[in-house]
Formats: structure tokens, C-alpha cells, sequence
């Protein structure tokens, strides 16, 4: 079952404005990873952080976890019109079996205008 | 590096027969696979855990019977629609794990007619 929920669903903003988007998740996590997946394509790997980290940077990204609300952020600075795409997040549920599927959010998504 | 194929990128078939999707990982070995279902404008939903040498992990209300999942190598995972209908229409994706990461295939999108 899914168990994160994204927001805002859609997001419309102008190039070089900065988008955020948000994830909370359900239950206690390994990691947490953000993709992005272009309409119709496969999806593409954007970032991955640990539980046990707070922040963390690549490129125009920043993505936040706080583990004690369950929720995580993406920040894409400096908008372009090539980011139009939608973005999920998903967990790394802790089992007792270890790290393995992903659980995914409803996903973001997002429209850069030119 | 970590690059996960799929084939076909796109199939269609008639009701009632049975399709195959192939997902391999072309640059590192993946005892463990993933298989999604995407529906238009809607998230993934994970199918299936795709074990190499042994049986797959169906998540609860996937028909296994139906969704005839093989892993014979390290390297690759079949999955095949038998009997397909209209409603399995969908954008079948799998993933293969490696370092911590999941990487994605491109997709396979399937029409049943």
C-alpha cells in the first residue's frame, strides 16, 4: 500500500523561481529517495538520503528529512524548463529483512515555464 | 553505471494471450528485483519482489498466478501477463537495487485489445 503523501500535487511556477515540494511518510524508514520521471519514461534517480541525516545537496537540489515528523522536502533552485517532470518520493521501509522495497508517494507534479 | 534495461518499451496484444517483459541490469548483478504498476497520472505500486533462485514476493492482492514472475540470473527477471485483459493495460515497470539505490528500467507500456 502507499504510504506517502505528497504535496502540493501540482505545481506551476516561472523559470528561475524555486520549487518545493513535500513528502510524509508512515512508518520508520532505512532512507528516503526522490525520482523523477518525465511523462511516460522510466524513472531517474535524483537523490537519496539516510535516516540518520538531516539535509543533503546535489547540484540545484536540497532535500530535508526530518525523522521526527516523518516528512522530507525537495528544493530544485534556479527553475528550468527542462525540470518539468514528475517527482515522487519513496521510502526504504525498515523490516526485519532489511532494506528492499520501495514505497511510493502519490508523487509532484511540476511545470516550468519558460 | 547501474543501468536497467526493459524490453519491449511498448506491446500490444489481444485479450486472452499472454505477453512477456524482460528487465535486465546491464552493468552490475541484482539478486533482487522490483516490479511496478503505473496507472496514467498516478504513482507506482509495487507488484512484486523478484528473488534470483527462488520464488517471488507478490504484495498483497497481485494474483500471482497471473503475474508469472521468473528470475533465472543475476541479470535478469521476466514478467509475464498470461491471459491478458483490457484492465491490465498499464505501464509495467521493474527496478534492480545496487548500492542502496534503485534504478529504474524505462518501462514497458502495455495495450490489451
Amino acid at each position: 500500500s502507499q504510504q506517502g503523501e505528497e504535496d502540493p500535487q501540482a505545481l506551476s511556477i516561472q523559470e528561475g523561481e524555486n520549487a518545493t515540494m513535500n513528502c510524509s511518510y508512515k512508518t520508520s524508514i532505512n532512507n528516503l529517495q526522490w525520482y523523477r520521471q518525465n511523462s511516460g519514461r522510466g524513472l531517474v534517480h535524483l537523490i537519496l538520503i539516510r535516516s540518520n541525516e538531516r539535509e543533503k545537496h546535489s547540484g540545484r537540489l536540497r532535500v530535508t528529512l526530518d525523522t521526527s515528523k516523518k516528512s522530507s522536502s525537495l528544493l530544485i533552485t534556479a527553475s528550468r524548463a527542462a525540470d518539468t517532470a514528475s517527482y515522487f518520493c519513496a521510502t526504504d521501509a525498515k523490516t526485519a529483512k532489511g532494506t528492499g522495497k520501495l514505497i511510493f508517494g502519490q508523487g509532484t507534479t511540476l511545470q516550468v515555464k519558460p | 553505471g547501474a543501468v536497467v534495461s526493459q524490453h519491449p518499451s511498448r506491446v500490444i496484444c489481444k485479450s486472452g494471450t499472454s505477453v512477456k517483459i524482460e528487465c535486465r541490469s546491464l552493468d552490475f548483478q541484482a539478486t533482487t528485483m522490483f516490479w511496478y504498476r503505473q496507472f496514467p497520472k498516478q504513482s507506482l505500486m509495487l507488484m512484486a519482489t523478484s528473488n534470483e533462485g527462488s520464488k517471488a514476493t507478490y504484495e498483497q492482492g497481485v494474483e500471482k498466478d497471473k503475474f508469472l514472475i521468473n528470475h533465472a540470473s543475476l541479470t535478469l527477471s521476466t514478467l509475464t501477463v498470461t491471459s491478458a485483459h483490457p484492465e491490465d493495460s498499464s505501464f509495467y515497470i521493474c527496478s534492480a537495487e545496487h548500492q542502496e539505490t534503485q534504478y529504474f528500467g524505462p518501462g514497458t507500456r502495455l495495450l490489451v485489445l
